[in-house]
């Protein structure tokens, strides 16, 4: 197992595109989170599943963010209608039970221009 | 993050001690974590405590928690140049799917 794996790495958009970023978790974990993190500031929650289940998301997940785990495995985070405020990046993280720390992915650096 | 506080930057010489500090506001958070990150990647998991310990160590580091205070502490001892990044403490609160919270983090910026 090569750890949390997120595609892309980089992604560049234009204001009111869609983009749709990819995470891999460890094949074990059965829990897996999305966090966005900007640029001086420490990563902030957005959703999290429990297998196929999306057991809780954030007030930052505004109506244009949507999250998926369609069969309790890889997970999509799609954001519609890009905005410029929506540049971060997205880290995804997996875990094996409720105790456990995180591991993370490397990130997927959104930027909208 | 705003629950969680931490100092923003530390400067130390090569070989000395650094040690990171951080302040929690939740009295029932039951473990507490510290995590690295270097440059362009993501958080790496470098140790935890569970709530009911004081310390914890774990070859260079050094975790302390005094509860009373709601006060953490990561101690590296004969800092290398490598350790250079930013160290990112959390918490984990009871209640609904306990996720986990993170401060703003320490930037360690270690001289040679």
């Amino acid at each position: 197992d090569t750890g949390v794996s997120q595609n892309p790495r980089h992604k560049i958009t234009k204001r009111g595109q869609n983009v749709t970023f990819r995470c891999d978790p460890i094949s074990e974990h059965n829990r897996l989170y999305w966090y966005r993190q900007t640029l001086g500031q420490g990563p902030e929650f957005l959703t999290y599943f429990q297998n196929e289940a999306q057991l809780e998301k954030s007030r930052l997940l505004s109506d244009r963010f949507s999250a998926e785990r369609p069969k309790g495995s890889f997970s999509t985070l799609e954001i519609q209608r890009t905005e410029q405020g929506d540049s971060a990046m997205y880290l995804c993280a997996s875990s094996e039970g409720q105790n456990y720390g995180y591991t993370f992915g490397s990130g997927t650096r959104l930027t909208v221009v | 993050g705003e629950d969680v506080e931490q100092s923003l930057f530390l400067s130390v010489r090569e070989g000395d001690s650094s040690v990171i500090n951080c302040t929690y506001t939740d009295s029932s958070s039951t473990y507490l974590y510290w995590y690295k990150q270097e440059p362009g990647a993501g958080l790496q998991l470098l140790t935890y405590i569970f709530s009911n310990m004081d310390m914890k160590q774990d070859q260079r580091l050094t975790v302390l928690l005094n509860k009373k205070d709601k006060h953490l502490s990561l101690r590296i001892a004969d800092t290398q140049t490598g350790d250079s990044a930013i160290y990112f403490c959390a918490d984990r609160r009871p209640g609904g799917y306990q996720k986990v919270t993170f401060g703003i983090g320490t930037k360690l910026q270690v001289i040679p």
